[in-house]
C-alpha cells in the first residue's frame, strides 16, 4: 500500500508570496495517477491538478505541479487571498490514497 | 453540469449500521469512463477514501475498512449507496460521494464531488 506525505504540515506565507507544496510517495508511482486537491473550511474538496502536471477545467496558470517517481511538488506562483486553504495530494490505483495535507495560512 | 447529492444517516448509536446514499443529476452514471465513490473526513482531519464502484459493478474497498463497508450501484436510479456497519465513535464524519474519472492510463482525478453530510456515531 502506497503511503503519501505532504510537508510542511503548515506553510505561513503572506499574499504575493510563493508557495511551494511537497508530495512523496513511499514508492514509484506513475505520474499519470497523481493528482492534487484544494479544500477551504467548510467545502468539499476541489480537483486542481491530474496526471501530475495537467491543471483541471478553470485552474489559474498561478497554479503549477511537477514530479516523477516518488517526489511531487505543488507550486502556487504569488498567493491570492483565496489560496488560503488546505491541499491534499492523491494517488490512484486499485486503491485511492490520500495524504496527510498542507495547510497555507496567512503569515 | 454533474452534481452528486448525498442523503441518508446523520444520526447513528454505537454498533448500528449506516446507511447513505448518492443521486447523480446532470450525466450519466453508465459511462466507462467513471467511477463512484465514498470518502470521509473526520472533524479537523484529512480525508480517507472508503470505497469506489465501476458501472460493472466491481468495487474496491479501503484495506482498513473492508469488512465492513458496502457500496453498491443503481443504474436505474442513477444513485450508488454506501453502508458501513459496526460503527463506532472514530466513523464520526463528513461523507463525501464523489465521482473519479479515468481514460486509458490517465487518472483524471476526483472531478465532481457532493457536498458532503455529516454522520455522528453517538449514544
Amino acid at each position: 500500500e502506497i503511503v503519501l506525505t505532504q510537508s510542511p504540515g503548515t506553510l505561513s506565507l503572506s499574499p504575493g508570496e510563493r508557495a511551494t507544496l511537497s508530495c512523496r510517495a513511499s514508492q514509484s508511482v506513475s505520474s499519470n495517477h497523481l493528482a492534487w486537491y484544494q479544500q477551504k473550511r467548510g467545502q468539499a474538496p476541489r480537483l486542481l491538478i491530474y496526471g501530475a502536471s495537467s491543471r483541471a477545467t478553470g485552474i489559474p496558470d498561478r497554479f503549477t505541479s511537477s514530479g516523477s517517481g516518488t517526489d511531487f511538488t505543488l507550486s502556487i506562483s504569488r498567493l491570492e487571498p483565496e489560496d488560503f486553504a488546505v491541499y491534499f495530494c492523491q494517488h490512484y490505483d486499485s486503491s485511492l490514497t490520500f495524504g496527510g495535507g498542507t495547510k497555507v495560512e496567512i503569515k | 453540469q454533474v452534481q452528486l447529492q448525498e442523503s441518508g444517516t446523520r444520526l447513528v448509536k454505537p454498533s448500528e449500521t449506516v446507511s447513505l446514499t448518492c443521486t447523480v443529476s446532470g450525466g450519466s452514471v453508465s459511462s466507462s469512463i467513471y467511477y463512484w465513490g465514498w470518502i470521509r473526513q473526520p472533524p479537523g482531519k484529512g480525508l480517507e477514501w472508503i470505497g469506489s464502484i465501476y458501472n460493472s459493478g466491481t468495487t474496491y474497498y479501503n484495506p482498513s475498512l473492508k469488512s465492513r463497508v458496502t457500496v453498491s450501484l443503481d443504474t436505474s436510479k442513477s444513485q450508488f449507496s454506501l453502508r458501513l456497519t459496526s460503527v463506532t465513535a472514530a466513523d464520526t464524519a463528513v461523507y463525501f460521494c464523489a465521482r473519479h474519472t479515468v481514460i486509458g492510463p490517465v487518472f483524471y482525478g476526483t472531478d465532481v464531488w457532493g457536498q458532503g453530510i455529516t454522520v455522528t456515531v453517538s449514544s
